[in-house]
């Protein structure tokens, strides 16, 4: 089966402060990892995503992510957060290996930015 | 751009009534989702679609059905609708055979259940 905790409801961070918004995933196989946003009132917007290759990965907005195989981690993180990054953020996974065809999701954490 | 739109935004219905909710895409993709997000339990996967007429069980596939007779469009149908169907419905899209394709979100529909 496969699985993905983030383990924190809520992250306060000031703006101007470097982000982590944690994540991980229990697969059997090999992973594909996704993170989403969603801004309020809105739906989920795709941000960036794991497949293959380089362990770090950058996406829209000025995120980025860093997958960690021993760790099975996959944090989101970003330099400088902005007040318009205040949003919640879902990370997903695939299980390479299965016949499961859909992404499992996380629990979301909210990122609260202040100014 | 990707489009995913759905029918309602806002939808209030009595119990025991039957309930459709509409999704269509506009980008000729294959896959179709439809999940329910609750607070504090993220997105759960209600049932997805590979192709017209094919269908997957999701993780909490009771209580609902679904139907799938054209490409572009993706019916969610609540036969008896419940107090406990009351959530946030949201329809995605991805592109091929893969899920490694990023999914694409409509803009959801929040249910009310009296």
């Amino acid at each position: 089966a496969q699985s993905v905790a983030q383990p924190e409801d809520q992250v306060n961070v000031a703006e101007g402060n470097p982000l982590t918004v944690k994540c991980t995933y229990s697969v059997s196989g090999n992973p594909y990892l996704f993170w989403y946003v969603q801004y309020p009132n809105r739906g989920l917007q795709f941000l960036l995503k794991y497949i293959t290759g380089d362990n770090l990965v950058k996406g829209s907005y000025g995120f980025e992510a860093e997958f960690n195989k021993s760790q099975t981690s996959f944090h989101l993180k970003k330099p400088s957060a902005l007040v318009s990054d205040s949003a919640l953020y879902f990370c997903a996974v695939r299980d390479m290996n299965t016949g499961r065809r859909a992404l499992t999701f996380g629990s979301g954490t909210r990122l609260q930015v202040q100014p | 751009d990707v489009k995913v739109t759905q029918s309602s935004r806002y939808l209030v219905k009595r119990t025991g009534e039957k309930v459709f909710l509409e999704c269509v895409q506009d980008m000729d993709h294959e896959n179709m989702f439809w999940y329910r997000q609750d607070p504090g339990l993220g997105l759960r996967l209600i049932y997805f679609s590979y192709d017209v007429k094919m269908k997957e069980k999701g993780d909490i596939p009771e209580g609902y059905s679904v139907s799938r007779e054209k490409k572009e469009r993706f019916s969610l149908i609540l036969e008896s609708a419940s107090t406990n169907q009351t959530s946030m419905y949201l329809c995605a899209s991805s592109l091929g055979t893969g899920t490694y394709n990023e999914q694409f979100f409509g803009p959801g529909t929040r249910l009310t259940v009296l």
